[in-house]
């Protein structure tokens, strides 16, 4: 079946510092793929996703690129803030609407 | 986009009880989505709920534990049925808006004692 992979956390970082948080995704067909964002005691945003293969996304200085030969979908920041502190799920749609999620991965910015 | 309301935003519930959690959409949507996101977990599908047909539950729910229901194209209702610790829980109500994103309301989360 359809799954995401996510790299544990808590990933720890400085302000300013550059950004890689690690998704793979197994599935059948071409899927869509999304970064959303879940900030502390509130429901989850779409931060970007991706339609097709070699499709960019950005919002907000995030980025990520949809690498079909991969099958990768890596969210990266160039400089990272404090207000960035969040946990980060990667997920998918394989047409059948619903959402398959990665595990998350916290981020913790410290000044 | 869509604006999602989900109430109650949290609760705490005795064992055996039962408890409804609403969700209200600020425009017509077909498709409507219940998750649940156990402590410290990712999100899980709990069912597909469209208008004027009966819920479609994934592995694992059942409707007699989760029974929805799905009165008109803004608003749903799931109910966690006799509920046990184990049922502690964010439970989010989301829908497919335009370009098929996902919109999610702020969850309900649910304590069991």
């Amino acid at each position: 079946g359809d799954s995401v992979t996510q790299m544990e956390g808590p990933v720890t970082l400085s302000e300013e510092a550059f950004l890689t948080i690690n998704c793979t995704y197994t599935a059948t067909g071409y899927p869509s793929l999304f970064w959303y964002v879940q900030y502390p005691g509130e429901g989850l945003q779409l931060l970007l996703k991706a339609t097709k293969a070699d499709d960019k996304g950005s919002n907000k200085g995030f980025e990520a690129t949809y690498r079909k030969e991969t099958t990768s979908f890596h969210l990266e920041k160039g400089s990272v803030q404090v207000s960035d502190s969040a946990v980060y799920f990667c997920a998918l749609d394989t047409g059948r609407r619903a959402l398959t999620f990665g595990s998350g991965t916290r981020l913790q910015v410290q000044p | 986009s869509a604006v999602i309301s989900q109430k109650p935003s949290r609760d705490i519930c005795q064992r055996g009880t039962s408890l409804t959690i609403q969700c209200q959409v600020d425009s017509q949507v077909t498709m409507m989505f219940w998750y649940r996101q156990q402590p410290g977990q990712s999100l899980t599908l709990i069912a597909t709920a469209n208008q004027g047909s009966e819920a479609t539950y994934e592995s694992g729910f059942v409707i007699d534990k989760f029974p929805i229901s799905r009165p008109n194209l803004t608003f749903s209702t799931l109910t966690v049925s006799n509920m046990s610790p184990e049922d502690s829980s964010i439970y989010l109500c989301s829908v497919e808006g335009t370009g098929n994103i996902q919109y999610f309301g702020a969850g309900t989360r649910l304590s069991v004692l």
